[in-house]
């Protein structure tokens, strides 16, 4: 069973930047998507970007200048980095990967990790 | 972007009842739409994608339908498990959007 777990400080000072990672077990990320989402009482749930195992990406254009997703397929991990944060960048954070069968639904989902950006 | 607008924001059911719930989206997707169940300090879990076709593992009384921009969930007889909120997403353009979701609660 596909598992995946998110790691990461759990705070962030203000024009800083966030940096998360997501360990994929009992599975391999080579053949699927993945992105990360973030969920906010205020915003809901929010899609931030996806990457390949390739490498290639597509970002949400509300974020896309501070985003940097990237793979390490010999660690079966992926990351996120997220430049410049701001209070509103407060949020819990989820990796998933994309459904296979229809590409850009997820399911499977970490469990999820709480950002605080607070000074 | 593509929104997508959730209704009603919450409604109280009773175990054994039939529940729908609809999401909207401001332009028409066909059936790029998937529908999650949330709990509380809980990731989402994938009910429905592709409008109508239920994810392995789900129980059959979950059942989605529609296309364009109106998109019902029925849960046929509501169970215990089943009070959450449940999410819709649309899946036909970037940036991927959710709705606001519809929250199930005990009558």
């Amino acid at each position: 069973q596909v598992q995946l777990q998110e790691s990461g400080p759990g705070m962030v000072k203000p024009s800083e930047t966030l940096s998360l990672r997501c360990t994929v077990s009992g599975g391999s990320i080579s053949g699927y998507f993945w992105s990360w989402i973030r969920q906010t009482p205020g915003k809901g749930l929010e899609w931030i970007g996806y990457i390949h195992y390739s490498g290639s990406t597509n970002y949400n254009p509300s974020l896309k200048s501070r985003l940097t997703i990237s793979v390490d397929t010999s660690k079966n991990q992926l990351s996120l980095k997220l430049r410049s944060v701001t209070a509103a960048d407060t949020a819990v954070y989820y990796c998933a990967r994309h459904n296979l069968g229809s590409d850009y639904d997820f399911d499977h989902w970490g469990q999820g990790t709480l950002v605080t950006v607070s000074s | 972007d593509i929104q997508m607008t959730q209704s009603p924001s919450s409604v109280s059911a009773s175990v054994g009842d039939r529940v729908t719930m609809t999401c909207r989206a401001s332009q028409g997707i066909s059936t790029w739409l998937a529908w999650y169940q949330q709990k509380p300090g809980k990731a989402p879990k994938l009910l429905i994608y592709a409008a109508s076709s239920l994810q392995s593992g789900v129980p059959s009384r979950f059942s989605g339908s529609g296309s364009g921009t109106d998109f019902t969930l029925t849960i046929s007889s509501l169970q215990p498990e089943d009070f959450a909120t449940y999410y819709c997403q649309q899946t036909n353009s970037f940036p991927l959007t959710f709705g606001g979701g519809t929250k199930v609660e005990t009558k």
